[in-house]
């Protein structure tokens, strides 16, 4: 079956700009994670999603920062004002569902490699 | 607040020779689950293994296997007759084992094996 998918692959932009990067989660899967992995590090919680709504946004930077799960599905990640500092792979993951007691595991995109000049 | 530390940045060994790959964690937690994964050149996350903190028994899986030691807060990863394709960053993972999943890595070890 499908995995996580991401797109674009690949984004250059330049700084100032706004940049949406979509993650399109394995079918059912209701819990949905964004990471991000700066150069030579592992990677850096984001945003966590419980269907449509966002349980857990503790890990975005600042509020240039932002995502959404509209429809419990896809999930658009969006920065605004880019700063060269935000240059890093940005990673999707998702997972039936985070339930007390039981663990499933989170499977990963290929990411997205953002790139701000 | 969630920590893992993998202090080895990178590790080099000769094709065939053991290697062992060290994690330490913190929490404050009295449940969590520990993970390994594998970061090949490709750079997608591959999971190796998910241990939960009440299960202290160490795995084996072919080559590899995991030394979990509660007293010491650690979690290493031990790699048997290592192969060329092992080279990868592998990181090690921390969460709590109620309700968010959310993942805290560690900065990753760089493998190469030398052929």
């Amino acid at each position: 079956g499908a995995g996580v998918s991401q797109t674009p692959s690949n984004k250059v932009t330049e700084k100032g700009k706004y940049v949406e990067l979509r993650c399109d989660p394995i079918s059912g899967h209701t819990a949905l994670y964004w990471y991000r992995q700066s150069l030579g590090q592992g990677p850096e919680f984001l945003i966590y999603f419980q269907g449509t709504g966002a349980a857990d946004d503790s890990g975005l930077p600042n509020d240039r920062f932002f995502a959404v799960r509209p429809e419990g599905s896809v999930s658009t990640l969006k920065i605004q004002r880019t700063e060269r500092g935000d240059s890093a792979v940005y990673l999707c993951a998702s997972s039936l569902t985070a339930r007390a007691g039981s663990y499933n595991e989170q499977f990963f995109g290929p990411g997205t490699r953002l790139t701000v000049l | 607040a969630q920590k893992v530390t993998q202090a080895q940045t990178e590790i080099s060994v000769v094709e065939k020779e053991d290697v062992t790959l060290d994690c330490v964690y913190e929490t404050r937690d009295t449940t969590y689950y520990l993970f390994w994964y594998k970061q090949p050149p490709s750079g997608e996350l591959v999971f190796l293994i998910r241990r939960n903190s009440f299960d202290e028994q160490n795995e084996i899986s072919g080559r590899y296997s995991w030394n979990f030691q509660k007293s010491t807060s650690s979690f290493n990863f031990t790699i048997t007759a290592s192969q060329v394709v092992d080279s990868a960053v592998y990181f090690c993972a921390l969460s709590e084992a109620f309700g968010n999943e959310k993942l805290t890595f560690g900065t990753g070890t760089r493998l190469t094996i030398i052929p």
